[in-house]
């Protein structure tokens, strides 16, 4: 069985670009989560969907946004890129949101902003 | 202040040898759970082991041992028999319940050294 994947693997924009990131959950799982991994540091939660709409956000400025997909695949859109922007950007799925369930990741697209 | 707290940036273990990974947390949710997780130098983040905050025993999974202590807050992580392949960032996290729903918390990390 596929895991989660992430599309790019790796990403070089110049400042003021848009992104577009993809993550692909795997088959069953219908939340999808998004985090933001800077150099060295920990994760920050970014956004999550779940059968289709954003049920919760975390603490990043509205050009950061998404969408999820009938077929629970989602995009994760950067927009007026900065050069903090530059961080492994994490993708992560799960069958449904509880405090239980485990979340599985994809291996990440690095965004480095120029 | 901090939900989740790993005050060790850097270990070293031997080979063979058991390691132990401090986390303590910060919630008044009664209903949460704390999580492991393990980031190679090649990123992908690697599920270990799973504590909910009403499980009554100790999660374990293989030689990973989760040292959970409700009254201080703390999920330490235990692993036991180390490995030259377990070198890596370990990260401890929790999900609390619905007032942040689908949000993990993550620590800043330790990173681990096995040595020969």
């Amino acid at each position: 069985e596929a895991g989660v994947t992430q599309s790019p693997t790796h990403l070089i924009k110049t400042r003021g670009q848009q992104a577009t990131l993809r993550c692909s959950p795997i088959s069953g799982h219908t939340s999808v989560y998004w985090y933001q991994q800077a150099l060295g540091l920990g994760l920050q939660f970014l956004l999550w969907y779940d059968e289709g709409e954003e049920r919760n956000r975390g603490n990043f400025p509205p050009r950061f946004s998404g969408r999820q997909f009938p077929n629970y695949s989602s995009e994760l859109n950067v927009n007026a890129l900065e050069l903090e922007d530059s961080a492994l950007y994490l993708c992560a799925s799960s069958l449904v949101h509880a405090p239980g369930p485990e979340a599985f990741f994809g291996q990440g697209t690095r965004l480095t902003v120029v | 202040a901090q939900k989740i707290t790993q005050t060790q940036p850097g270990m070293f273990v031997q080979e063979k040898e058991a390691v132990t990974l401090d986390c303590t947390y910060d919630t008044s949710d009664p209903s949460y759970g704390l999580f492991w997780y393990k980031q190679p130098s090649s990123g992908e983040m690697i599920f270990l082991i799973y504590q909910g905050s009403y499980d009554q025993q100790n999660a374990t999974e293989g030689r990973y041992s989760l040292n959970f202590q409700k009254a201080r807050k703390s999920a330490n992580l235990v692993i036991s028999a180390s490995q030259l392949g377990d070198s890596a960032m370990y990260f401890c996290a929790m999900r609390e319940g619905p007032t942040n729903a689908g949000k993990s918390t993550f620590g800043d990390g330790t990173t681990l050294t096995v040595k020969p």
